[in-house]
């Protein structure tokens, strides 16, 4: 089955600056990635989502990029806000309708 | 739309009773998922249907789990009897085909 692998688990930056969260994947079959935010006693929620035709999104201060060669997906965060503070999870998934989550990465912006 | 409802918010019960969970999917949602939420595993897939059909149960732990989905807006987790180790947040997400999930906001059990 899929394998998604999510680094780092945890990171801490200034507000203001940028932030990174990469993922990986097996299964060649996956062709959608999306990106879902989870804050404190709420279930997960999407930020945004690529598919397997397109190479970078972008959608205001987020970015996500794909490199299906490689099997490797990226989200960005520019200009980053105390808001952004939660946890960040990547998942890949098939046109048979199920995701495979990563472990999550929390993300702590400091004042 | 309401969103993915999950009842109840919490729940705290003793070991060995019984343990029902339920959720309402977004209205012309094609797809429903649980998964279950603890610091140890993350977040992982229990079991989903389509259509109302349960498609992939291989994250059910044991039969101890059972979840149906008698028509296309409820379904339930059902744990009997409970134990302690299933404790966690439970979530409940609906999802159209090839499209991105929707979850709820939970339901945190305690297992005494």
């Amino acid at each position: 089955g899929e394998n998604v692998e999510q680094h780092p688990s945890t990171l801490s930056v200034q507000e203001g600056d940028s932030a990174v969260i990469k993922c990986t994947y097996s299964d060649s079959a996956s062709n959608y990635f999306p990106w879902y935010k989870q804050e404190l006693g709420k279930g997960p929620q999407l930020i945004i989502d690529i598919r397997s035709n397109v190479g970078e999104k972008k959608d205001q201060r987020i970015a996500v990029t794909l490199n299906k060669t490689a099997k490797h997906f990226s989200l960005h965060i520019t200009e980053t806000q105390p808001e952004d503070s939660a946890v960040y999870f990547c998942a890949a998934g098939t046109n048979a309708g199920k995701s495979t989550f990563g472990d999550g990465t929390t993300l702590t912006v400091k004042p | 739309d309401a969103g993915v409802i999950q009842s109840p918010r919490h729940e705290v019960t003793e070991m060995g009773q019984e343990v029902t969970l339920r959720c309402k999917p977004i209205s012309g949602h094609d797809y429903l998922f649980w998964y279950r939420q603890t610091m140890m595993r993350g977040l992982e897939l229990l079991i989903y249907f389509n259509n109302n059909v349960p498609i992939d149960d291989s994250g059910m732990p044991e039969d101890r789990f059972s979840a149906k989905m008698p028509n296309a807006s409820f379904s339930t987790l059902k744990i009997q009897p409970s134990e302690p180790r299933d404790s966690a947040v439970y979530f409940c997400a609906s999802s159209e085909i090839n499209q991105p999930q929707h979850f709820g906001d939970g339901t945190r059990l305690s297992i005494l």
